[in-house]
C-alpha cells in the first residue's frame, strides 16, 4: 500500500535558518504529493502541491520538487520565522473517485529567536 | 479560513457510549472525508462521501459510520466507544472543478474518551 516517510521531530531552528524536512513516499501509482500545515489548536491548511514528476510547488516561500526517482518531496524554506513554527505534514494521493490523502507522522518545527 | 465547519470543538463520552460528529463543508463542495488524527500521529483516512454515497473507506471497524446529507453536511458516528478513540476527527471537503481534488480541512473536533 501506500505511506510517507518524514524525518523525525522536532527541528528547532534560529530565526532566518534554513530549512529541510525530509519526505519520502511509497506509491504504486503516480500519485500528487502535498505538504500540509497544523498550527496549535488549528486543523490541516494545504501549503504546496506538486502534481506531476519534477513539479516545483511553492507558497510563502516554501518549495518542494516532485523527485520520482527518489520517490521524495523535501521540504525547504530559505530563511524561516517565529511564525513558521508549526507542524509539517507531507501527503499524497493517488486521485481517482476516493481521493483518500495518506499522510506522514509530521515534523514539528519549533523557531526561536 | 477554508469555510469548512465542524461541531462539536470538544467532546467528552465514557467507553461504550456512542457519539456523532458534524461537519459543514464548502460551499460548492460535494465530497466530504473523515480523517482520525492520534496525538503526535498524522490522520488516518476514516471515509469519504461523494453525493451522498460512501467512496471509499479506510481501515477502520464497521462501528464508524457515516452520513452525507443533501446539503453535502456530512456525520461520523461511533458506536460502542473504545479509550483508542480518542483522538482529532478532521473533515475535509473537496469539490469539482479543482482538477487535483484538493482537501479543504475544518480545525476538527477532538474527543475524549474516558
Amino acid at each position: 500500500g501506500n505511506s510517507v516517510t518524514q524525518m523525525e521531530g522536532p527541528v528547532t531552528l534560529s530565526e532566518e535558518a534554513f530549512l529541510t524536512i525530509n519526505c519520502t513516499y511509497t506509491a504504486t501509482g503516480y500519485p500528487s504529493l502535498f505538504w500540509y500545515v497544523q498550527y496549535p489548536g488549528e486543523g490541516l491548511q494545504l501549503l504546496l502541491k506538486a502534481t506531476k514528476a519534477d513539479d516545483k510547488g511553492s507558497n510563502k516561500g516554501f518549495e518542494a520538487t516532485y523527485r520520482k526517482e527518489t520517490t521524495s518531496f523535501h521540504l525547504e524554506k530559505g530563511s524561516v520565522q517565529v511564525s513558521d513554527s508549526a507542524v509539517y505534514f507531507c501527503a499524497l494521493s493517488e486521485g481517482g473517485t476516493a481521493s483518500k490523502l495518506t499522510f506522514g507522522t509530521g515534523t514539528r518545527l519549533q523557531v526561536t529567536l | 479560513e477554508t469555510g469548512v465547519t465542524q461541531s462539536p470543538t470538544h467532546l467528552i463520552k465514557t467507553r461504550g457510549q456512542q457519539v456523532t460528529l458534524r461537519c459543514s463543508s464548502q460551499s460548492g463542495h460535494n465530497t466530504v472525508s473523515w480523517y482520525q488524527q492520534a496525538l503526535g500521529q498524522g490522520p488516518q483516512f476514516i471515509f469519504q462521501y461523494y453525493r451522498e454515497e460512501e467512496n471509499g473507506r479506510g481501515n477502520f471497524p464497521p462501528r464508524f459510520s457515516g452520513l452525507q446529507f443533501p446539503n453535502y453536511s456530512s456525520e461520523l458516528n461511533v458506536n460502542a466507544l473504545e479509550l483508542d478513540d480518542s483522538a482529532l476527527y478532521l473533515c475535509a471537503s473537496s469539490g469539482p472543478g479543482q482538477g487535483l481534488n484538493i482537501q479543504y480541512f475544518g480545525a476538527g473536533t477532538r474527543l475524549s474518551v474516558l
